[in-house]
């Protein structure tokens, strides 16, 4: 069974202080790796999908990053908008399934 | 691009009514669908896959016959969750995915459904 941990739970973070979320995933057989970002009430909203181990993307202040075993959110320079619960999720080469992690929900102040 | 909808966003019924909520991806075509529930401050646990024209795969622990899925097209699908009690009250949340070309799901805005 396809198995994501994210951690910390919780992350509070001053404007412009720089931090990294960790998903650590087990899956037989990595298809992809995607990252969401979900606001309080609404749906997940995609941010990335990484395949192999090595691959990065980048969009505005987030960058994801993929090994064997983990990933990487990291938030650069972080501004109150940032602010959400980020998930991690994998998906194997079995089916189309996503396995989410329970997220990390992400605090940042002015 | 990949936008989802879902109707309504909210709704409130009584116990022992049926609810249905609409899934649709509004600029592609979904070859799958898929629909979740959510608790407060807790992840999205899958509750089935739809294919359309296809009867839905429902995860373990899912009643099939409360939870009734319909993917009637390449952009709808429906969740009617039949004889409601206040334990099916939840965030209900679809997605949708383009297909075997690329595997990302594109997720609705969910719909809180609260039964009193």
């Amino acid at each position: 069974e396809d198995q994501v941990t994210q951690s910390p739970e919780a992350l509070r973070l001053q404007e412009g202080e720089s931090s990294s979320l960790n998903c650590s995933y087990t899956v037989s057989g990595l298809r992809g790796l995607f990252w969401y970002r979900q606001d309080p009430g609404k749906g997940p909203e995609f941010l990335f999908t990484l395949y192999s181990a090595g691959e990065e993307k980048e969009k505005e202040r987030l960058k994801a990053t993929l090994t064997k075993k983990e990933s990487f959110l990291h938030i650069t320079a972080p501004k109150p908008e940032d602010s959400a619960t980020y998930l991690c999720a994998v998906q194997g080469m079995g089916d189309y399934k996503l396995s989410f992690g329970a997220g990390t929900t992400v605090t940042v102040r002015a | 691009g990949a936008v989802v909808s879902q109707h309504p966003s909210w709704v409130i019924c009584k116990s022992g009514t049926s609810v249905k909520i609409e899934c649709r991806s509004l600029d592609f075509q979904a070859t799958t669908m898929f629909w979740y529930r959510q608790f407060p401050k807790q992840s999205l646990m899958l509750m089935a896959t739809s294919n359309e024209g296809s009867k839905a795969t429902y995860e373990q622990g899912v009643e099939k016959d409360k939870f009734l899925i319909n993917h009637a097209s390449l952009t709808l699908s429906t969740l009617t969750v039949t004889s409601a009690h206040p334990e099916d009250s939840s965030f209900y949340i679809c997605s949708a995915s383009p297909g075997l070309a690329t595997y990302e799901q594109y997720f609705g805005p969910g719909t809180r459904l609260t039964v009193t």
